[in-house]
């Protein structure tokens, strides 16, 4: 399966932290996306990083991409109590046309 | 732009009967998903539309669950006979391409199988 996995699985912190989340991946890839979903509703593209590229910013988010350990990390820095939301990866794999999502990390800020 | 309409917003039904979702995507999208949600666990794909041809339906158990898309736009899931394991969040997702086209997703449907 090409499914992603995150970890942590449930991340709780206070309002003003950085949080961080992990995706791991088992195939290789032409890029990752990440969304983030909030309770009762659907997915929401985030950002996304091309399998040739090793870092990228958006706001208060960076994302890394390391293809030789097929991983990739989320940083979300200064959190807010609206960044309360399940975060998940979503890699094609090459020669795929849709997306496979991980698991979530279900995050919780504190204000 | 407006987003993707999904309908029902919720739905209850026993196990054994009928059930159908209707999603409209954005305008102009090509591609269209169907995910299957199951409470803690991330969307699975049940199969692709890429204008009103299937690419992908590889994991969509086909002895129940049907999808259509006619005439390229609106979406139809159906499942019969529907089994408790079928109780999950129903998403629906458009994009304007493949490949580095990011996904929008509906708020889809959520099923409860009794």
């Amino acid at each position: 399966s090409q499914q992603g996995e995150e970890d942590p699985q449930a991340l709780s912190i206070q309002e003003g932290e950085n949080a961080t989340m992990n995706c791991s991946y088992k195939t290789s890839i032409n890029n990752l996306q990440w969304y983030r979903q909030n309770s009762g509703r659907g997915l929401v593209h985030l950002i996304l990083i091309r399998s040739n590229e090793r870092e990228k910013h958006s706001g208060r988010l960076r994302v890394t991409l390391d293809t030789s350990k097929k991983s990739s990390s989320l940083l979300i820095t200064a959190s807010r109590a609206a960044d309360t939301a399940s975060y998940f990866c979503a890699t094609d794999g090459t020669g795929a046309n849709n997306l496979f999502f991980g698991t979530g990390t279900r995050l919780t800020v504190i204000p | 732009e407006a987003g993707v309409a999904q309908s029902p917003r919720y739905k209850i039904i026993e196990k054994r009967q009928s059930v159908a979702f209707w999603c409209n995507p954005i305008s102009g999208h090509a591609t269209l998903y169907w995910y299957q949600q199951i409470l803690g666990q991330g969307p699975k794909l049940l199969i692709q539309f890429q204008n009103n041809g299937v690419v992908d339906d590889s994991q969509l158990p086909k002895d129940r669950f049907s999808a259509e898309r006619l005439k390229g736009v609106d979406s139809t899931l159906k499942i019969q006979p529907a089994k408790l394991e079928d109780s999950a969040v129903y998403l629906c997702a458009s994009s304007f391409g493949q490949g580095e086209s990011p996904l929008h997703f509906g708020n889809g449907t959520r099923l409860t199988v009794t």
